[in-house]
């Protein structure tokens, strides 16, 4: 089955810049989506379509896409962004929704 | 305001069906492009897309789920049900509804606050 891969863990400290990747065969074909999940919560979508945020989203939080690889920036991480981040993407017929395995952002 | 929430057993014993209630306001299932879609999250581990339902009732499901789940929407009552056959412990999941819009890029703009199933005898 289709998969998409993300580093399990990413580390920065307060005001540097943390970017967690995720990568998948059929990733030039499909749009990529980034949510965002705290503890106890439900995941809030923070990118669309690549590049896209939903309104009241930072603008610190910004996504951007190279071949296979697509990535989720966040520039001048703060504590409140500390939390476990998904890409979701299509399979490569864009019929079936697939979740990446997720990256933790821990802010030290 | 768009808003969704889950309803079901919370504890569920093996080989036994699951049946989850989805019950949705701020918007219709009879819009073009919207649907609404279920996706768990074991404790601990990564979501995992399960099922989405259309307007059009154009039904998707996970592949290596497929043969497990069904699917269904009640138009006139806002709600979508999914039903899961022969439970297992494995199975022990927060279960989350969510909406979409687009028809032609699948992804979810608002979920429900999910709901922990146990499987267990």
């Amino acid at each position: 089955s289709y998969e998409l891969t993300q580093p399990p863990s990413v580390s920065v400290s307060p005001g540097q810049t943390a970017r967690i990747t995720c990568s998948g065969d059929a990733l030039p074909k499909q749009y990529v989506y980034w949510y965002q999940q705290k503890p106890g919560q439900a995941p809030v979508l923070v990118t669309y379509k690549d590049t896209e945020r939903p309104s009241g989203i930072p603008e610190r939080l910004s996504g951007s896409r190279s071949g296979t690889t697509v990535t989720l920036t966040i520039s001048g991480v703060q504590a409140e962004d500390e939390a476990d981040y998904y890409c979701q993407s299509a399979d490569s017929s864009g019929t079936h929704v697939v979740f990446g395995g997720g990256t933790k952002l821990t802010v030290l | 305001q768009i808003t969704l929430k889950e309803s079901g057993p919370t504890l569920v014993e093996p080989t036994q069906t699951l049946t989850l209630t989805c019950t949705f306001s701020g918007f219709s299932l009879s819009t073009s492009g919207v649907g609404v879609g279920w996706i768990r999250q074991p404790p601990g581990k990564a979501l995992e897309w399960l099922a989405l339902i259309y307007w059009n009732d154009d039904k998707r499901y996970s592949p290596s789920l497929r043969s497990s789940l069904t699917i269904t929407k009640d138009t006139s009552k806002n709600q979508v049900v999914l039903t899961m056959t022969n439970m297992d412990p494995v199975d022990t999941a927060t279960y989350y509804c969510a909406h979409t819009y687009d028809f032609f890029a699948l992804h979810f703009d608002y979920w429900g606050q999910g709901t922990l199933v146990t499987v267990s005898s």
